[in-house]
């Protein structure tokens, strides 16, 4: 079974661009995740997904981030402009319902 | 709001020996889940270990197993047996019962290095 799969891996931007991940999760998981992971600190939730609609974005700094999923299955999470406190690891993790989250390896974002 | 503390940045075991890390949490809630989670370097973050809180019973998986004290609010991973391959970050998580509620809120991770 392929597990949750992210893209790209690495990123390198300057403060103000924009820049756009994007995640598979693994097939028939309706549940999607977004996770912030600032380097030596646990991973925070961004936003959650049920299928195509928002459960959870009360941590989500929506002046500059957004996020969707369109059609239940990908997603894609967008920051414009960033800023050099974006830097980060972004995991992406889906579960079947309320089980187990497995998580994609990450988009390691540098601002500069 | 849920919090969960890991005071240990950092651990050290010499392999085959056994080590424990520490976990704290706090909550008003009676019912929810607790995880451990291992990060590798550079690799994504897998499931250790999972323990319902109405559970009594620890959970044990393999040569991992919790101390889970309901009313400390603890919630420790024991390795047994540690080889080279348990070197990561462990992250302590909870979750509530709630059914809207889904989101993982971690600790700040505890690097494991083991020394052969």
């Amino acid at each position: 079974e392929a597990g949750v799969a992210q893209s790209p891996r690495y990123k390198i931007i300057e403060k103000r661009q924009s820049v756009a991940f994007w995640c598979n999760p693994i097939s028939g998981h309706a549940t999607l995740y977004w996770y912030q992971q600032i380097l030596g600190q646990g991973p925070k939730l961004l936003i959650q997904f049920q299928n195509n609609g928002v459960v959870d974005d009360s941590q989500l700094p929506k002046d500059r981030f957004s996020a969707e999923r369109l059609k239940g299955v990908d997603s894609t999470l967008k920051i414009q402009p960033a800023k050099l406190e974006d830097s980060a690891v972004y995991l992406c993790a889906s579960s079947f319902g309320r089980g187990t989250q497995y998580f994609g390896p990450g988009t390691r974002l540098l601002v500069l | 709001a849920q919090t969960v503390t890991q005071s240990q940045p950092e651990m050290s075991v010499q392999e085959a020996e056994t080590v424990t890390l520490s976990c704290t949490y706090d909550t008003s809630e009676s019912d929810y889940y607790l995880f451990w989670y291992k990060q590798p370097p550079s690799r994504q973050m897998i499931l250790v270990i999972r323990q319902e809180a109405y559970k009594q019973q620890n959970a044990t998986e393999n040569r991992f197993s919790v101390n889970f004290q309901k009313a400390a609010k603890s919630f420790s991973l024991k390795i047994s047996d540690s080889q080279l391959g348990d070197a990561a970050m462990y992250f302590c998580a909870y979750r509530s019962a709630d059914t809207g509620a889904q989101k993982l809120v971690f600790g700040q991770g505890t690097r494991l290095t083991i020394n052969p």
